[in-house]
């Protein structure tokens, strides 16, 4: 079993829905991730965060909002989505590390199958 | 910017048969490398990271690989593949040094192990 832990495990949703992914981890681990994965292709970064501030963010369109309300947290706000939206986002976390957020192994949870209808 | 190639798409060995699954990444500067394993239905698994020190890197479940700097590849291997080894198998890098380092996935390889 993953250490990180996201909720729901499945969400279907309509466009006009605003609906929350989240992710908790309880490794102590400073930097938490948003990945994107759509069928038969890797994993796309989303946003990075780094002692709960906002360190990447990959030019995602403004209907994603993360919200990192604590060490532990991660949230994934969705409002106004398109059907190509419909995906696995995946939550990571990792040590913050010297080298950077990226520099630590990440450790990913089950991600949250998302649908939009 | 970096990048990461994973020319086999989809592999199918048998058991006992053995695997080397190629990756190549194209940066000039120093990077870390990373191999992670997802199971079908599971979330994605760290099986063995490269930052530095001995190219030759062993990972969980006897897979190992080796770090090529002057070919820029870091391969995966197995000696004797299990049916249990069925998984998509993603390569990743992510440079070091100043600026963006943002974790970088290869397309992914299937692996399909037949009993």
């Amino acid at each position: 079993d993953t250490e990180v832990t996201q909720t729901p495990k499945h969400l279907v949703m309509g466009m006009t829905n605003k609906k929350s992914l989240k992710c908790e981890q309880h490794m102590g681990h400073r930097a938490m991730y948003w990945y994107k994965q759509k069928a038969k292709k890797p994993p796309e970064l989303m946003f990075v965060y780094s002692y709960e501030k906002l360190s990447i963010n990959e030019s995602v369109p403004s209907r994603f909002s993360p919200e990192c309300p604590n060490s532990s947290l991660l949230n994934l706000h969705l409002h106004a989505l398109q059907p190509e939206d419909s995906a696995l986002y995946l939550c990571a976390s990792s040590q913050a590390g010297q080298g950077g957020p990226m520099s630590s192994p990440l450790h990913f949870g089950n991600g949250t199958r998302l649908t939009v209808t | 910017a970096q990048s990461v190639s994973q020319h086999n798409h989809h592999v199918i060995l048998s058991e006992a048969a053995s695997l080397e699954l190629g990756c190549n990444y194209s940066y000039g500067g120093t990077v870390n490398l990373f191999w992670y394993v997802q199971y079908p239905g599971q979330h994605l698994q760290l099986l063995l990271k490269y930052f530095s020190g001995d190219p030759l890197v062993k990972g969980i479940k006897g897979f190992e690989a080796e770090f090529i700097k002057s070919k820029f590849s870091f391969n995966l291997r197995k000696p004797s593949v299990q049916w249990s080894d069925t998984a998509e198998y993603f390569c990743a890098v992510n440079a070091r040094g100043p600026g963006r380092r943002a974790l970088t996935f290869g397309s992914g390889t299937r692996l399909q192990v037949q009993p």
